[in-house]
């Protein structure tokens, strides 16, 4: 099955920008989506159809994507943003596939 | 709005089967364009995708899982379910349903609605 490979942990300061990136050779076929995980929550979606906010996302939290690379970026971050992030796509078989998990923690 | 809620014994014996139900407000098991899912959560990891079922009963499984684990889909009552055999101490997890929603083409899949998660845990 694909996999999809994310840093482990990233560090912000209050009001800077961050990029969490996701590596994946599906992404070149299929596209990404990125959830946000608050400790002791269940995820949400954050970003789907590689670019797209769901309502009542923030406009700071924005994604990109090329190649076998996708981008979550959060401009202006804040401390409500510190989270775990996890990027996810599917296989050529149907299969759904996350990556590891980034670490967000905003100094 | 569509809302999702596991239920299930928290507590499962090594070699039994874990059996979880997710059951659906806001929406139909029926409808179209939706594939009902379990994910599970090891305890401080990531997430791992476990399997789902289509509105029409196609189901597709993790391969690491797939010898373990059927999931069904119970119109009657709207909702669906997971069946983990032979489960051990590895299974041990936080267990999500969710839906995955898909876009304008097959390619375009997203997780639009989460439950809380159910902690199950695998123990003698």
């Amino acid at each position: 099955s694909a996999e999809l490979t994310q840093d482990p942990s990233v560090s912000v300061a209050l009001g800077q920008t961050v990029r969490i990136t996701c590596h994946g050779d599906s992404l070149r076929s299929y596209y990404v989506s990125w959830y946000q995980q608050k400790s002791g929550q269940a995820p949400r979606v954050v970003i789907h159809s590689k670019t797209k906010r769901p309502s009542g996302i923030p406009d700071r939290l924005s994604g990109s994507s090329s190649g076998n690379t996708a981008s979550l970026t959060i401009t202006g971050a804040q401390a409500e943003d510190e989270a775990d992030y996890y990027c996810s796509s599917r296989d050529r078989s149907g299969n759904r596939v996350f990556g590891g998990g980034t670490k967000l923690t905003v100094l | 709005q569509v809302q999702l809620q596991e239920s299930g014994p928290g507590l499962v014996k090594p070699s039994q089967t874990l059996s979880l139900t997710c059951a659906v407000s806001g929406d139909s098991v029926s409808s179209g364009n939706y594939y009902w899912t379990w994910i599970r959560q090891h305890p401080g990891k990531g997430l791992e995708w476990i399997g789902n079922i289509f509105h029409s009963g196609t189901t597709f499984y993790n391969p690491s899982l797939k010898s373990r684990v059927t999931i069904l889909l119970d119109r009657s009552k709207n909702k669906f379910s997971l069946n983990l055999t032979s489960v051990t101490a590895a299974d041990s997890a936080r267990y999500f349903c969710a839906r995955d929603q898909t876009g304008d083409w097959v390619g375009d899949r997203w997780f639009d609605t989460w439950g809380q998660g159910t902690l199950v845990t695998v123990s003698s």
